[in-house]
Parts: structure tokens; sequence; C-alpha cells
């Protein structure tokens, strides 16, 4: 089974931090994204990687920066959090199968971020 | 645009009911249809899928029927159990070369009361 692990599941912060959400896969998947999850809005794509050191805005990236120096590994980055960074954090990876794949993200169990 | 919509909820139903989740699409092209379910505490896991019109995607008792006329990709259980209580969400797969991001209803939380 693919193993989606996120690396806090809770995480208290104080406003202006910087902060780091850790995400590792263990099935060699290219695809990797970062989601946020609040009541009512469903889940809002951040940031997606689709190869090691690339990169692509999703929906909601202000506020955000990501990493993915491996494969494994893609980090989010809060730069500076703020009371409205306040979320559900998810983390989800996939394999690519070109042009026809309809391959299924996997998700970890999230991390659950407070600001204060 | 893309879209997907979703029955609010929170759905409430008695064990062995009958379980109809509505979602509906505005998509161009031949999307994908998924729906997804997240238990308490958990991440989300995929339920079932479909990747043309007239497919039907079940698993777990669920399925889930590609309604190209209608726009449509509702959830139906026949007799739901405690534990199908969860937050199921509707998604859909764009065509194209971004065919690895998907569009996400808003979620629909169920409760199965005994």
């Amino acid at each position: 089974d693919v193993k989606v692990t996120q690396s806090s599941r809770y995480l208290v912060k104080r406003t202006g931090e910087k902060v780091f959400l850790e995400c590792v896969q263990d099935m060699d998947h290219e695809n990797m994204f970062w989601y946020r999850q609040d009541p009512g809005l469903g889940l809002r794509l951040i940031y997606f990687s689709y190869d090691v050191k690339m990169k692509e805005k999703g929906d909601i990236p202000e506020g955000y920066s990501v990493s993915r120096e491996k494969k494994e590994r893609f980090s989010l980055i809060l730069e500076s959090a703020s009371t409205n960074q306040t979320s559900m954090y998810l983390c989800a990876s996939s394999l690519f199968r070109g042009e026809n794949g309809n391959q299924p993200q996997h998700f970890g169990d999230g991390t659950r971020l407070s600001i204060l | 645009g893309n879209s997907v919509t979703q029955m609010e909820g929170p759905v409430t139903l008695s064990e062995e009911a009958f379980l109809t989740i509505n979602c509906t699409y505005t998509a161009t092209g031949y999307p994908s249809l998924f729906w997804y379910v997240q238990y308490p505490g958990e991440g989300l896991q995929l339920l079932l899928k479909a990747t043309k019109a007239d497919d039907k995607g079940s698993n777990k008792g669920f399925e889930a029927t590609y309604r190209k006329e209608t726009t449509s990709f509702h959830l139906e259980k026949g007799s739901v159990q405690v534990s199908d209580s969860a937050v199921y969400f509707c998604a859909l797969r764009k065509g194209g070369t971004s065919n690895y991001q998907l569009i996400w209803g808003a979620g629909t939380k169920l409760i199965i009361k005994p």
C-alpha cells in the first residue's frame, strides 16, 4: 500500500513564524500536492509538483511556498504565518501516467495547524 | 470553468437506510469522476471512480454512474452502516496536460445513527 506520511498531526505556531510542513511518500510517485481543507470549502489546492525541483501554483498559493529537493519529499512553507492560515493541511501523491492517466491521489492523515 | 457541486450536509440516516449523495459537475471535454471518503481523523481515500460516460464505479457497496446527459455522478448505497459515517467528496479530473489535478466538491458529511 502507498503510504503518505505527514510529519505532524497537530501543530501550534505564532503569528509571524516561519512554518514548515513535511510530507513523505514511499511509492516513487511523480506528483505531489498540498491542499488545505476548511469547513464548507472542500479541498483547495495550494501547490503541486510533478517532478523534483518542479512546482506549480494551485488555486491559493499566496502566503505559501514549497520545496521538492527529493522525489519522495514535498515541503510546504508558510513564510510568515498568519491567523487566516489556521487550517487542516493535506498532502497527497499520485503516479503519473501521461495524457490518459487516471491514477488516484493518495493522502496523508493531515496536519491540523493553529496559528495564534 | 470546471466545477463540482455536492449536496450540503450533514446527511443523517438510520442504519440500513438507502443513501444518495448528489454530485453534479461542469466541465469541458470528458473528465474522469471520483468519490473520495474521509473517515474521522484520517486523510482522504479513493472510494470509486468512473472514466467515461455510462461507466459505473463501485466499491464497499457504494455505486455511482457517470451520467453525461445530466452531468451527474451521484453516490448510492442500498443499506448504510454506522461505519459509513464520514465525509464524502466528489471530484473531477481535468483533461489535457493538467490531467493530474482534481477539482473538488465541498464535501458532504454523512451521519449514520444505530
